[in-house]
Protein backbone atom coordinates (compact mmCIF):
# COMPACT_ATOMS: atom_id res chain seq x y z
CA UNK A 1 0.00 0.00 0.00
CA UNK A 2 1.47 3.36 -0.92
CA UNK A 3 1.99 5.67 2.11
CA UNK A 4 1.93 9.34 1.78
CA UNK A 5 3.94 11.33 4.86
CA UNK A 6 4.35 15.44 4.83
CA UNK A 7 6.17 16.84 6.97
CA UNK A 8 6.04 19.65 9.00
CA UNK A 9 2.09 18.79 9.82
CA UNK A 10 1.97 22.24 10.76
CA UNK A 11 4.40 25.43 9.56
CA UNK A 12 4.39 28.82 11.22
CA UNK A 13 6.60 31.07 9.37
CA UNK A 14 7.37 34.95 9.24
CA UNK A 15 6.73 36.71 6.45
CA UNK A 16 10.11 37.20 4.19
CA UNK A 17 11.48 34.03 5.30
CA UNK A 18 12.45 30.84 3.16
CA UNK A 19 10.72 27.36 3.95
CA UNK A 20 10.44 23.93 2.81
CA UNK A 21 8.05 21.14 3.04
CA UNK A 22 8.95 17.46 2.93
CA UNK A 23 6.67 14.66 0.99
CA UNK A 24 7.80 11.44 1.65
CA UNK A 25 6.74 8.39 0.13
CA UNK A 26 6.28 4.48 0.45
CA UNK A 27 6.46 2.79 -3.46
CA UNK A 28 7.97 3.87 -6.98
CA UNK A 29 6.10 6.44 -8.99
CA UNK A 30 7.09 9.87 -11.11
CA UNK A 31 3.85 10.74 -10.82
CA UNK A 32 3.35 13.73 -7.82
CA UNK A 33 1.58 16.12 -7.48
CA UNK A 34 1.03 19.75 -5.24
CA UNK A 35 -2.05 21.09 -4.28
CA UNK A 36 -3.15 23.96 -2.46
CA UNK A 37 -6.23 24.30 0.02
CA UNK A 38 -8.13 27.65 1.44
CA UNK A 39 -10.22 26.86 4.35
CA UNK A 40 -13.53 25.37 3.03
CA UNK A 41 -12.64 25.26 -0.53
CA UNK A 42 -11.40 22.47 -2.69
CA UNK A 43 -8.25 21.94 -4.30
CA UNK A 44 -5.67 23.97 -6.76
CA UNK A 45 -3.50 22.38 -8.70
CA UNK A 46 -0.14 23.96 -8.20
CA UNK A 47 2.57 21.74 -9.54
CA UNK A 48 2.56 18.51 -11.77
CA UNK A 49 5.95 16.48 -11.70
CA UNK A 50 6.18 13.50 -13.81
CA UNK A 51 10.06 12.78 -14.19
CA UNK A 52 12.60 12.93 -12.03
CA UNK A 53 14.47 15.76 -11.34
CA UNK A 54 11.76 17.77 -11.91
CA UNK A 55 11.62 21.18 -11.08
CA UNK A 56 9.08 23.61 -11.23
CA UNK A 57 8.70 26.95 -10.38
CA UNK A 58 5.71 29.59 -10.02
CA UNK A 59 5.89 32.82 -8.10
CA UNK A 60 7.44 32.32 -4.56
CA UNK A 61 6.45 28.62 -4.54
CA UNK A 62 9.14 25.99 -5.98
CA UNK A 63 8.68 22.20 -6.10
CA UNK A 64 11.59 19.66 -7.30
CA UNK A 65 11.24 15.51 -7.59
CA UNK A 66 13.60 12.79 -6.93
CA UNK A 67 12.14 9.46 -7.64
CA UNK A 68 15.31 7.63 -6.09
CA UNK A 69 14.86 8.86 -2.75
CA UNK A 70 10.86 9.17 -3.05
CA UNK A 71 11.12 12.72 -2.34
CA UNK A 72 9.05 15.94 -3.41
CA UNK A 73 9.90 18.96 -1.96
CA UNK A 74 8.11 22.21 -2.17
CA UNK A 75 10.21 25.35 -1.45
CA UNK A 76 8.56 28.90 -0.46
CA UNK A 77 10.85 32.08 -0.68
CA UNK A 78 10.51 35.37 1.11
CA UNK A 79 6.69 33.90 2.18
CA UNK A 80 3.60 36.45 2.39
CA UNK A 81 0.25 36.27 4.22
CA UNK A 82 -1.26 34.81 1.01
CA UNK A 83 0.63 31.86 1.30
CA UNK A 84 -1.48 30.61 4.04
CA UNK A 85 -3.19 27.37 3.17
CA UNK A 86 -2.90 23.87 3.34
CA UNK A 87 -0.71 22.22 1.37
CA UNK A 88 -1.29 18.74 -0.05
CA UNK A 89 0.97 16.60 -2.01
CA UNK A 90 -0.08 13.50 -3.81
CA UNK A 91 1.32 10.29 -5.37
CA UNK A 92 -0.07 8.50 -8.05
CA UNK A 93 0.43 4.27 -7.55
CA UNK A 94 -1.57 1.51 -8.16
CA UNK A 95 -3.98 3.58 -10.51
CA UNK A 96 -5.13 6.44 -8.07
CA UNK A 97 -4.19 9.64 -6.35
CA UNK A 98 -2.77 9.00 -2.65
CA UNK A 99 -2.91 12.18 -0.54
CA UNK A 100 -0.20 13.41 2.23
CA UNK A 101 -1.31 14.41 5.55
CA UNK A 102 -1.43 17.72 4.45
CA UNK A 103 0.95 20.59 5.52
CA UNK A 104 -1.20 23.70 7.54
CA UNK A 105 0.94 26.44 6.89
CA UNK A 106 0.63 30.03 8.84
CA UNK A 107 2.50 33.04 7.38
CA UNK A 108 2.96 35.64 10.60
CA UNK A 109 3.15 39.31 9.42
CA UNK B 1 -12.11 26.19 -19.25
CA UNK B 2 -10.78 24.06 -16.37
CA UNK B 3 -13.84 24.22 -14.85
CA UNK B 4 -15.51 21.49 -12.39
CA UNK B 5 -19.12 22.31 -10.89
CA UNK B 6 -20.80 20.87 -7.75
CA UNK B 7 -24.09 21.21 -6.76
CA UNK B 8 -25.81 21.52 -4.24
CA UNK B 9 -22.63 23.36 -2.40
CA UNK B 10 -24.24 22.50 0.82
CA UNK B 11 -26.58 19.55 1.56
CA UNK B 12 -28.30 18.75 5.37
CA UNK B 13 -30.51 15.18 5.21
CA UNK B 14 -31.84 13.09 7.73
CA UNK B 15 -30.76 9.48 8.32
CA UNK B 16 -33.65 8.12 6.38
CA UNK B 17 -33.28 10.61 3.23
CA UNK B 18 -32.37 10.08 0.12
CA UNK B 19 -30.71 12.55 -2.03
CA UNK B 20 -28.10 12.74 -5.18
CA UNK B 21 -25.03 14.52 -5.56
CA UNK B 22 -24.30 16.14 -9.06
CA UNK B 23 -20.98 16.64 -10.71
CA UNK B 24 -20.04 18.56 -14.70
CA UNK B 25 -17.11 18.89 -16.45
CA UNK B 26 -17.00 20.12 -19.90
CA UNK B 27 -13.60 19.69 -20.67
CA UNK B 28 -13.75 16.13 -22.47
CA UNK B 29 -12.20 14.64 -19.63
CA UNK B 30 -13.07 10.63 -19.67
CA UNK B 31 -12.11 9.91 -15.87
CA UNK B 32 -13.78 11.35 -13.04
CA UNK B 33 -13.88 10.70 -9.28
CA UNK B 34 -15.22 10.92 -6.23
CA UNK B 35 -13.94 12.18 -2.87
CA UNK B 36 -14.32 12.23 0.62
CA UNK B 37 -12.64 14.87 2.59
CA UNK B 38 -13.31 15.04 6.68
CA UNK B 39 -12.19 18.18 8.54
CA UNK B 40 -8.28 18.46 9.04
CA UNK B 41 -7.54 15.33 7.06
CA UNK B 42 -6.25 14.57 2.74
CA UNK B 43 -9.00 13.55 0.94
CA UNK B 44 -10.06 10.22 0.28
CA UNK B 45 -10.51 8.68 -3.11
CA UNK B 46 -14.13 6.83 -2.62
CA UNK B 47 -14.74 5.90 -6.83
CA UNK B 48 -13.20 6.14 -10.16
CA UNK B 49 -14.88 6.42 -13.34
CA UNK B 50 -13.05 5.95 -16.85
CA UNK B 51 -14.79 6.09 -20.23
CA UNK B 52 -18.08 5.96 -17.89
CA UNK B 53 -17.28 2.43 -16.47
CA UNK B 54 -16.39 2.23 -12.93
CA UNK B 55 -13.02 0.60 -12.65
CA UNK B 56 -12.47 1.68 -8.82
CA UNK B 57 -14.60 1.50 -5.37
CA UNK B 58 -12.91 2.14 -2.48
CA UNK B 59 -14.90 -0.65 -0.49
CA UNK B 60 -17.16 2.28 0.31
CA UNK B 61 -20.48 1.22 2.18
CA UNK B 62 -23.43 0.87 -0.25
CA UNK B 63 -25.19 3.53 1.01
CA UNK B 64 -23.51 5.70 -1.65
CA UNK B 65 -23.93 4.71 -4.97
CA UNK B 66 -22.24 6.01 -7.96
CA UNK B 67 -23.65 6.89 -11.40
CA UNK B 68 -21.71 7.91 -14.47
CA UNK B 69 -24.86 8.90 -17.00
CA UNK B 70 -22.38 10.17 -19.44
CA UNK B 71 -19.03 11.48 -20.36
CA UNK B 72 -19.40 15.05 -18.24
CA UNK B 73 -21.64 13.78 -15.63
CA UNK B 74 -21.15 12.18 -12.30
CA UNK B 75 -23.88 11.41 -9.69
CA UNK B 76 -23.46 10.52 -6.03
CA UNK B 77 -26.88 8.87 -4.49
CA UNK B 78 -26.63 8.91 -1.23
CA UNK B 79 -29.45 7.09 1.01
CA UNK B 80 -29.36 5.87 4.85
CA UNK B 81 -26.24 7.87 5.35
CA UNK B 82 -25.05 7.96 9.07
CA UNK B 83 -24.09 11.29 10.57
CA UNK B 84 -19.74 10.26 10.71
CA UNK B 85 -21.07 10.07 6.83
CA UNK B 86 -20.53 14.34 7.23
CA UNK B 87 -17.80 15.68 5.07
CA UNK B 88 -16.73 17.42 2.38
CA UNK B 89 -16.97 15.49 -0.84
CA UNK B 90 -15.17 16.83 -4.01
CA UNK B 91 -15.43 15.66 -7.48
CA UNK B 92 -12.41 15.87 -9.66
CA UNK B 93 -11.80 14.67 -13.58
CA UNK B 94 -8.62 14.68 -15.60
CA UNK B 95 -8.30 13.38 -19.21
CA UNK B 96 -7.24 9.87 -18.59
CA UNK B 97 -6.71 7.72 -15.67
CA UNK B 98 -3.04 6.96 -16.49
CA UNK B 99 -1.77 9.45 -13.56
CA UNK B 100 -0.19 11.63 -16.19
CA UNK B 101 -2.49 14.35 -16.24
CA UNK B 102 -3.46 16.27 -13.38
CA UNK B 103 -7.07 16.30 -11.50
CA UNK B 104 -9.24 19.11 -11.56
CA UNK B 105 -11.47 19.06 -8.75
CA UNK B 106 -14.65 21.10 -8.48
CA UNK B 107 -16.09 23.10 -5.39
CA UNK B 108 -17.09 20.49 -3.10
CA UNK B 109 -20.43 19.81 -1.33
CA UNK B 110 -20.64 20.13 2.28
CA UNK B 111 -22.75 17.40 3.48
CA UNK B 112 -24.03 17.23 7.03
CA UNK B 113 -25.76 14.02 7.96
CA UNK B 114 -28.37 14.91 11.01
Amino acid sequence: ELKVEQNPLFLSMQEGKNYTIYCNYSTTSDRLYWYRQDPGKSLESLFVLLSNGAVKQEGRLMASLDTKARLSTLHITAAVHDLSATYFCAVFGNEKLTFGTGTRLTIIP
Amino acid sequence: DTEVTQTPKHLVMGMTNKKSLKCEQHMGHRAMYWYKQKAKKPPELMFVYSYEKLSINESVPSRFSPECPNSSLLNLHLHALQPEDSALYLCASSQVTSGLYEQYFGPGTRLTVT
